[in-house]
């Protein structure tokens, strides 16, 4: 089976731009979220998607949005990026109705905002 | 509501000496719990997970640990620590029907592993 793939790996925005994150999930998945991780913390849950709505939201602002396609890939996209912005990106996969969930995570995107 | 705190932010020990990472948690629900072990500029690996079955939980790399519902903790632990087991570790919770997906994580536990 296909781990969960994220691209690209690392990405550098200027303040104010706009950015799309990417997230394979793994096969068999039918759930994503999406965390992020500031240097030195845990990650932070954003949002999570299931059958392309979004299903729970963390303390994010809405310029942090996201979609879910058919085949349960995901889009994790930024407006206005500010400066704390910058953080390592997780997506995790996971397939929901099962008796014991297990969430299988991506290595991530490193967004840098200068 | 749910949250998670790991009581150290550094743990250091020698090469094949044991392993404790402290782990107290708190759910509304009863509670699913992870282990997660993060190696530098890599994503998350998951170590081990306790899903209400059997309390004492065995993981990858000889990790296991402990669901103690009374204590509200799941402690972390390794007979013989091993260099590669220098990393950061995150005790995560998940609980009810509501926050499915929802991972909280802890604020993390690096560990040091001197020869």
């Amino acid at each position: 089976e296909t781990g969960v793939t994220q691209s690209p790996t690392h990405l550098i925005k200027t303040r104010g731009q706009q950015v799309t994150l990417r997230c394979s999930s793994q096969s068999g998945h039918n759930t994503v979220s999406w965390y992020q991780q500031a240097l030195g913390q845990g990650p932070q849950f954003i949002f999570q998607y299931y059958r392309e709505e979004e299903n729970g939201r963390g303390n994010f602002p809405p310029r942090f949005s996201g979609l879910q396609f058919p085949n349960y890939s995901s889009e994790l996209n930024v407006n206005a990026l500010e400066l704390d912005d910058s953080a390592l990106y997780l997506c995790a996969s996971s397939l929901v109705g099962t008796a014991s969930v297990s969430y299988t995570f991506g290595s991530g995107t490193r967004l840098t905002v200068v | 509501a749910q949250s998670v705190t790991q009581l150290d932010s550094h743990v250091s020990v020698s090469e094949g000496t044991p392993v404790l990472l402290r782990c107290n948690y708190s759910s509304s629900y009863s509670p699913s719990l992870f282990w997660y072990v993060q190696h530098p500029n890599k994503g998350l690996q998951l170590l081990l997970k306790y899903t209400s079955a059997a309390t004492l939980v065995k993981g990858i790399n000889g990790f296991e640990a402990e669901f103690k519902k009374s204590e509200t903790s799941f402690h972390l632990t390794k007979p013989s620590a091993h260099m590669s087991d220098a990393a950061e570790y995150f005790c995560v919770v998940s609980s009810g029907y509501d926050s499915w997906g929802k991972l909280q994580f802890g604020a993390g536990t690096q560990v040091v592993v001197t020869p």
